[in-house]
């Protein structure tokens, strides 16, 4: 069975300094990784997906993940935070082999990202 | 514009007395599907839909309805709601393939007493 876990529940940074948001996977396929942030009172949105060959994944607002299957992990990073990037972000891996249809999609738990001035 | 629309955002009902929330998408999507969000649990998928006339269940489908008679649409329906389903559910549309994005509506905040 497929499983995500998103190993902080809560990140603490100061602005201008580094973002590591920590997502381990389990999956039976290859599966599509994503990432998705929610700002408060908002519905989700794509950060960015992993779907190809390419490990490091780059996405909007500054952000990267970079999918490393020996470890089963698929790691946010943003080199330098803004006080804007305070929300919560989802890791998501998709139930089927990449490349298929989409059917169920596994959340992990959540990391709220809190950037301090 | 390109967008996903739940209705109502509030809703503060009564256990048992039968509601429908109703989700639209305007961009053609073959897939939807519906979540409910709680604290420190993430979201966790009900139902989802391929494309009309095809549904399948999620993670925690009991007590849920769905249907699919219109690509465009696809509404929840809890016949007899319980404080238990109080929650945060958010409605979500792609063109289907596994790469392809989500695109949420705003959720609906449900509260049963």
């Amino acid at each position: 069975a497929q499983s995500v876990t998103q190993l902080d529940s809560h990140v603490s940074v100061s602005e201008g300094t580094p973002v590591l948001l920590r997502c381990n996977y389990s999956s039976s396929y290859s599966p599509s990784l994503f990432w998705y942030v929610q700002h408060p009172n908002k519905g989700l949105q794509l950060l960015l997906k992993y779907t190809s060959a390419a490990t490091l994944v780059k996405g909007i607002n500054g952000f990267e993940a970079e999918f490393k299957k020996s470890e089963t992990s698929f790691h946010l990073t943003k080199p330098s935070a803004h006080m804007s990037d305070a929300a919560e972000y989802f890791c998501v891996v998709s139930d089927f082999d990449r490349g298929s249809t989409l059917g169920r999609l596994y959340f992990g738990r959540g990391t709220q990202l809190t950037v301090w001035p | 514009e390109a967008q996903v629309t739940q209705n109502p955002r509030y809703l503060i009902t009564v256990t048992g007395k039968k509601l429908t929330v109703t989700c639209s998408q305007n961009m053609n999507h073959e897939y939807m599907s519906w979540y409910r969000q709680d604290p420190g649990l993430g979201l966790r998928q009900i139902y989802y839909s391929m494309n009309v006339e095809v549904t399948d269940k999620g993670d925690v489908p009991e007590g849920y309805k769905v249907s699919r008679k219109e690509k465009r649409n696809f509404p929840l329906i809890l016949e007899s709601p319980s404080p238990n389903q109080t929650s945060l559910y958010f409605c979500a549309s792609s063109f289907g393939q596994d790469y392809s994005p989500l695109h949420f509506g705003n959720g609906t905040r449900l509260t049963v007493t």
